[in-house]
């Protein structure tokens, strides 16, 4: 389709494992935001890319996390060392422009679950 | 004091009832906001916008107070299909960048039951 794309929809990894999950963002779409959203909770700000520049890292809770978007299209938000407050719904979303008046679109997120 | 706050709910109510949720915010400088709604196990959808002059669209009725600072959702004649988590968001955050970044709150759970 012509949304979001994230993979893996689901992963389970043990503690101390490393992760990585992709985002494929709408084509064309220049901001490129990532959440994480614990059970219960909304979904809080990790970073944000402009095109391949990382404009905003501040919401990323240790140097655990680390986020990339080299050629400005697809992003790899990696974690590692997992450990079990990692488990969360990680969403990535996009938006063409990169003023606050575009629509982001989210897509289905990924789901991770460290044991 | 976080910076966007809901009642988590859950507000259970029967087919046909208007329901109306509440959200507060911080950041006296944002101008609009953004109600947003989550399926079980989905993501984030856009429902509607919020500004000073109130937003309607169909059954629901968006409002913003800023002397306040609260956001108001209400829902008339409620579906089972509104069932979902309802999520105030703040496009601007506190230090106010604009760029699109989104603060959500906690959501508030709404279940319709027949």
């Amino acid at each position: 389709g012509a949304g979001v794309s994230q993979s893996p929809r689901y992963k389970v990894a043990k503690r101390g494992q490393d992760v990585a999950l992709r985002c494929d963002p709408i084509s064309g779409h220049v901001s490129l935001f990532w959440y994480q959203q614990a059970l219960g909770q909304g979904p809080e700000f990790l970073t944000y890319f402009q095109n391949e520049a990382q404009l905003d890292k501040s919401g990323l809770p240790s140097d655990r996390f680390f986020a990339e978007r080299p050629e400005g299209s697809v992003s790899t938000l990696k974690i590692q060392r997992t450990q079990q407050e990692d488990s969360a719904v990680y969403l990535c979303a996009s938006s063409l422009g990169s003023g606050s008046g575009n629509t982001i679109y989210f897509g289905e997120g990924s789901w991770l679950t460290v044991v | 004091r976080k910076e966007v706050e809901q009642d988590p709910g859950p507000f259970n109510v029967p087919e046909g009832a208007t329901v109306a949720f509440n959200c507060t915010y911080s950041n006296s400088a944002s101008q609009s906001f953004f109600w947003y709604r989550q399926d079980c196990r989905k993501e984030p959808k856009l429902l509607m916008s919020v500004y000073s002059s109130g937003n309607e669209d169909g059954r629901f009725t968006a409002q913003l107070n800023r002397a306040s600072q609260y956001i108001s959702l209400l829902i008339r004649d409620s579906k089972l299909s509104d069932s979902a988590t309802y999520l105030c968001v703040d496009p601007i955050s506190t230090g106010g960048t604009s760029y699109g970044k989104l603060t959500f709150g906690q959501g508030t759970i709404l279940t319709v039951h027949p």
